[in-house]
């Protein structure tokens, strides 16, 4: 059974920065794209990002677009999603997903249980 | 850009049949997907594909959709299927994806 672990949440001030991890198991996690998605507290839910497998396509919500940015290393099995310049808007759990097969992009099958961040002063 | 309309609550007693609806254009071109989440626990997958249901969710769970309509119904709703029900797709350039705002159900 394929897990998803989202790790590296926490409080920063506004204008700082964090970096979260979300790590699979699986032998074959690099054939897989993997979506960012957030929800803030009492809200829906917010696609943020999407990196295809090698990285050969990345895109982002509009919401973050410039000053977050999607990676993975398939080596570790994990992607990450650096967050810079945040701000209180962007208090949320953030969770890690994927399709259950690697032919899929935009179904998400599989879901991390999430990580919570909160931009406060 | 476009945007994906979803009631924000729906109520059904016990063991009968709801239908929680999804509206945007881009649902006239792209699958529409549906998740359930209850509160405090990370969505869950219940219909991908406009109509395709994963393995280990109940055959209750069905989707449907018509022109820029996808739906989800649930036949014979349960206690336990009482959650917030949140669909998306990709928008109108093929590649973001859209959530719909979510519908609270209360199953009554």
């Amino acid at each position: 059974q394929v897990q998803l672990v989202e790790s590296g949440g926490g409080v920063v001030q506004p204008g700082g920065s964090l970096r979260l991890s979300c790590a699979a198991s699986g032998s074959t996690f690099r054939r897989y794209v993997i979506h960012w998605v957030r929800q803030a507290p009492g809200k829906g839910l917010e696609w943020v990002a999407v990196i295809w497998y090698d990285e050969i396509y990345k895109y982002y919500g509009d919401s973050v677009k410039g000053r977050f940015a999607i990676s993975r290393d398939d080596s570790k099995n994990t992607v990450y999603l650096q967050m810079n310049n945040l701000m209180v808007d962007d208090t949320a759990v953030y969770y890690c997903a994927r399709p259950e097969d690697s032919n899929m992009v935009w179904a998400m099958h599989v879901w991390g249980k999430g990580t919570t961040v909160t931009v406060s002063s | 850009s476009s945007e994906l309309a979803q009631d924000p609550a729906v109520s059904v007693a016990l063991g009968q049949t709801v239908t929680i609806t999804c509206q945007g254009d881009s649902l006239r071109v792209y699958y529409a997907n549906w998740y359930q989440q209850r509160p405090g626990q990370a969505p869950v997958m219940v219909i991908y594909h406009n109509t395709n249901r994963p393995s280990g969710i109940p055959d209750r769970f069905s989707g449907s959709f018509s022109g820029n309509t996808a739906s989800l119904i649930i036949t014979g709703a349960q206690a336990e299927d009482e959650a917030d029900y949140h669909c998306n797709s990709r928008d109108s350039s093929g590649y973001h994806l859209l959530f719909g705002g979510g519908t609270k159900l209360t199953v009554l």
